[in-house]
């Protein structure tokens, strides 16, 4: 089964730092693009930053655009965000998907990171 | 960027009957819609993909049809469990965006 285990969210300060990872399992993680959506509390979805397959080209929201950056590790089967400059606007939960099908086909549980003062 | 626009907003229907969420796309985007089930507390799940093409392991009772800019979802009597906020969401171009959602409700 394709599963998406998702670790590393937590509290910041406004400015702060930290990296979101999640580890893929059940399907060969070297050939999928994958992504990251998040969802501000009671809000909608949020598309936010995708990697292809190889690792090249990433593409980013405006909204993170040069505070966040996506990596991948093929030979770990893991996919990370490491999220910069944190923003109070910035909290919400985030979820690791596979995009499959062209559609995000398989989510991760989420990982909820609060940026306060 | 491309606006998707959800309709209606809430839909209250009693198990079995028919639901229909429409949405609405700020320019043509082809096909390249799908739909997504997201249960409170939950993370989204795939339900329609390339507008018309039900995801892995989803009910016949969920089909999507449509489009140019005009979309629908259509749950053909529903279950307990298809209770949930329902979104659309556009790949033909980025930034990739999401409709803000309909919430299907007893």
């Amino acid at each position: 089964d394709v599963q998406l285990v998702q670790s590393g969210g937590g509290l910041r300060q406004p400015g702060g730092s930290l990296k979101l990872s999640c580890g893929a399992s059940g399907f060969t993680f070297r050939a999928f693009e994958m992504s990251w959506v998040r969802q501000a509390p009671g809000k909608g979805l949020e598309w936010i930053s995708s990697i292809s397959s190889t690792g090249r080209p990433t593409v980013y929201s405006d909204s993170v655009k040069g505070r966040f950056t996506i990596s991948r590790d093929n030979a770990k089967n893991s996919v990370s965000l490491q999220m910069d400059s944190l923003r109070v606007e910035d909290t919400a939960i985030y979820y690791c998907t596979r995009v499959g099908w062209n559609a995000f086909d398989y989510w991760g549980q989420g990982a909820v990171v609060t940026v306060s003062s | 960027e491309i606006v998707l626009t959800q309709s209606p907003a809430t839909l209250s229907l009693s198990p079995g009957e028919r639901a229909t969420l429409s949405c609405r796309a700020s320019q043509t985007i082809s096909y390249h819609l799908n739909w997504y089930q997201q249960r409170p507390g939950q993370a989204p799940r795939l339900l329609i993909y390339d507008a018309s093409d039900r995801a892995t392991d989803i009910p016949a009772r969920f089909s999507g049809s449509g489009s140019g800019t005009d979309f629908t979802l259509t749950i053909s009597s529903l279950q307990p469990e298809d209770f949930a906020v329902y979104y659309c969401q556009q790949r033909n171009m980025w930034p990739y965006t999401f409709g803000p959602g309909t919430k299907v409700d007893i």
